[in-house]
């Protein structure tokens, strides 16, 4: 799978939009980016993810640049509650086979939201 | 109902015991899988079953053994435990090996004393 380069912090006034970039410039054709983020001592869960266009849902928006080789995770209006490790993974589609099908996580971005 | 559920969350032993970590989903699921967090928080993929089938066995030692007795379990077993066992285990479930969103449980802080 392609690596990902996202900053290793990053802090955010609460309810401001957090906007949290990473770099995938040797992403593939058959490769999705994923967001995934880790609230202390929880669980990873799944935010969103795309694969050339850009997508929003009920938590996040996700802007993928037009030569995918980068993108960036906004939460509208960050709250207390979002703070974070955020993973951003490029992931190969299905008919890659189901063995690399399978989520990789780098070290992410440890997102604090400030009061 | 919690989704993926993982029994016990705390488990502090002593080198060399033998110890299982349970999950169930409760999601339908086809796919589960076995994740370790180190102590530098990174988060790599040990196993995955999908229908009660293993399709991925990354580079774990034989010392740790998945049994899945239908699809809605996966459960650990680890023989001879060793210093650098201690991890944080995740489950996790997605609706087939494709599946868009894997559901991670709560995580079992395993400590080897």
């Amino acid at each position: 799978d392609a690596k990902t380069t996202q900053p290793p912090s990053m802090d955010c006034a609460e309810g401001r939009a957090a906007n949290l970039p990473c770099n995938h410039s040797t992403i593939s054709g058959n490769e999705y980016v994923y967001w995934y983020r880790q609230i202390h001592s929880q669980g990873p869960q799944y935010i969103i993810h795309g694969l050339k266009n850009n997508e929003t849902n009920e938590m996040a928006s996700l802007i993928i640049t037009e030569d995918r080789k980068s993108s960036t995770l906004i939460l509208p209006h960050a709250t207390l509650r979002d703070t974070a490790v955020y993973y951003c993974i490029v992931r190969k589609i299905a008919y890659s086979g189901a063995g690399s099908y399978q989520l990789t996580f780098g070290k992410g971005t440890k997102l604090s939201v400030i009061p | 109902d919690t989704a993926v559920s993982q029994t016990p969350k705390y488990l502090v032993t002593q080198m060399g015991n033998d110890k299982s970590i349970k999950c169930e989903q409760n999601l339908g699921h086809d796919t589960m899988y076995w994740y370790k967090q180190d102590s530098k928080k990174f988060l790599k993929i040990m196993f995955s079953y999908n229908n009660k089938e293993l399709i991925i066995n990354e580079t774990v030692p034989n010392r740790f053994s998945p049994k899945s007795p239908d699809k809605a379990h996966l459960n650990l077993h680890i023989n001879s435990l060793e210093l650098g066992d201690s991890a944080v285990y995740f489950c996790a479930s997605s609706q087939d090996w494709q599946g868009t969103e894997a559901f991670f449980g709560q995580g079992t802080r395993l400590t080897v004393v």
